[in-house]
């Protein structure tokens, strides 16, 4: 049961331009939405969350959007760098179990 | 450096054979999780710990997956009778009671043969 899905598998943007990575969730007892970078060989790093009372939270460069209604959040990297270059999970909280979504490869073309 | 530290990070191993995967949380970290992760796939957790008391197992881990964390500290997660499908990346992650975020080790990638 895929309760948390990130329909893209990549995404590919201008340096400077803005990137916006997507995730779907349908089970509405998660309380928290997380993202997490990945890069080669290495384990996912947390980035940025939000609690499922608000709906918008912003660390610098990167802000997570979420609409409960439509049960989706996005995360938005502005202005984006080749250094973003990654794959992003969006992850979802209920309890003490966490879903992550399959990824997204995010390219930033200098 | 005080990340997550797993070992080994690589393991080949022949069917049949048992492994066993050693993982150090963030020391004041007192909950640990252990997930498995497969080519186009995010982790799917398998387990997860406070303090030394294993809390919650997902279907994913048969009997064939034992997890322990006996002081409390480090985690190994030992798998008997491998088989084929059980190659996959196995990562370890840390969090601390109350916070969202886990932080996630390099992993231990199994290839059984």
């Amino acid at each position: 049961d895929q309760q948390v899905k990130q329909n893209s598998p990549s995404l590919s943007v201008q340096e400077g331009r803005i990137s916006i990575l997507n995730c779907d969730y349908t089970n509405s007892m998660f309380d928290y939405f997380l993202w997490y970078k990945k890069y080669p060989a290495e384990g996912p790093t947390f980035l940025i969350s939000i609690s499922s009372i608000k709906d918008k939270n912003e660390d610098g460069r990167f802000t997570v959007f979420l609409n409960k209604s439509a049960k989706h959040l996005s995360l938005h990297i502005v202005p984006s760098q080749p250094g973003d270059s990654a794959v992003y999970f969006c992850a979802a909280r209920a309890n003490n179990d966490m879903r992550f979504g399959a990824g997204t490869r995010l390219t930033v073309k200098p | 450096d005080t990340g997550v530290s797993q070992d080994p990070r690589h393991k080949i191993t022949k069917r049949g054979q048992n492994v066993t995967f050693r993982c150090d949380p963030i020391s004041e970290h007192n909950r640990l999780y252990w997930y498995r992760q497969t080519l186009g796939q995010g982790p799917e957790f398998l387990t997860y710990f406070q303090n030394e008391a294993q809390l919650e197992k997902s279907r994913l881990l048969s009997d064939r997956f034992s997890a322990e964390r006996p002081k409390g500290s480090f985690s190994t997660l030992e798998i008997q009778r491998t088989e084929q499908g059980d190659s996959a990346m196995y990562l370890c992650a840390s969090s601390f009671s109350g916070l969202p975020g886990q932080y996630f080790g390099p992993g231990t990638r199994l290839t059984v043969t």
